[in-house]
């Protein structure tokens, strides 16, 4: 079962374009969320967290926002550029848990000049 | 710069022969975790630990051990390694909610 579900598995997009990917989670009780970016072969670059008292974080061209209540996060990328290419993966920590992250299984993205 | 560090970053063994991987920080965080990533696939948690306290996951195979012999440094331990075995070894610390990555140990297995 798939607890955090993430949507587009893969987009790809012109250079410049303003981008949305989607995060969706089924447990209620999954109470912060936080985007990583991922590069080919790479580890794991954090990108915002979004705590369960917050509705978004702003971080240069990124915002990412949280919807408790429909179980939804979104990373908004403004302007992108080739080098946004990479994967983003999101993971939400449960309230019974606080170590353990869930996670999507990420969105491909590929910005073309 | 504060940083969490993986060394090797590439490891290639022998079926059935032992390794290890490490991983030391200096952000001196109090939780240290090791993770295993197949590709396209989500980060798959195999244990953690709460300073000295070792936490195993109820799905990690007995071939994987941990070793955190102090705060900076934690070692990972494939004692029989498989072909299924190889993959992305993640390790991540964190002092609070948020977890810090290190660049990955992409292991082989011959």
């Amino acid at each position: 079962k798939q607890e955090v579900t993430q949507i587009p598995a893969a987009l790809s997009v012109p250079e410049g374009e303003n981008l949305v990917l989607n995060c969706s989670f089924t447990d209620s009780a999954i109470y912060n969320l936080q985007w990583f970016r991922q590069d080919p072969g790479k580890g794991l670059t954090s990108l915002l967290l979004i705590q369960s008292s917050q509705r978004e974080q702003t971080s240069g061209r990124l915002n990412a926002s949280l919807d408790k209540s429909s179980g939804r996060s979104t990373l908004y990328i403004a302007a992108s550029q080739p080098g946004d290419s990479a994967t983003y993966l999101c993971a939400g920590l449960n309230a019974g848990n606080n170590r353990k992250l869930i996670w999507g299984l990420g969105t491909s993205l590929a910005v073309n000049p | 710069d504060a940083m969490v560090i993986q060394n090797p970053r590439y490891q290639v063994t022998q079926f059935g022969k032992p390794v290890t991987l490490s991983c030391s920080q200096t952000l001196n965080h109090n939780v240290m975790y090791w993770y295993q990533q197949k590709s396209s696939q989500a980060p798959k948690l195999l244990f953690h630990y709460y300073d000295k306290d070792f936490n195993n996951e109820a799905d990690t195979p007995d071939n994987f051990q941990s070793r955190r012999p102090n705060t900076s440094f934690c070692f990972l331990d494939i004692r029989s390694p498989g072909l299924g075995d190889a993959a992305m070894y993640l390790c991540a610390t964190s002092r609070g909610i948020v977890q810090f990555f290190g660049p990955g140990t992409r292991l082989t297995v011959l």
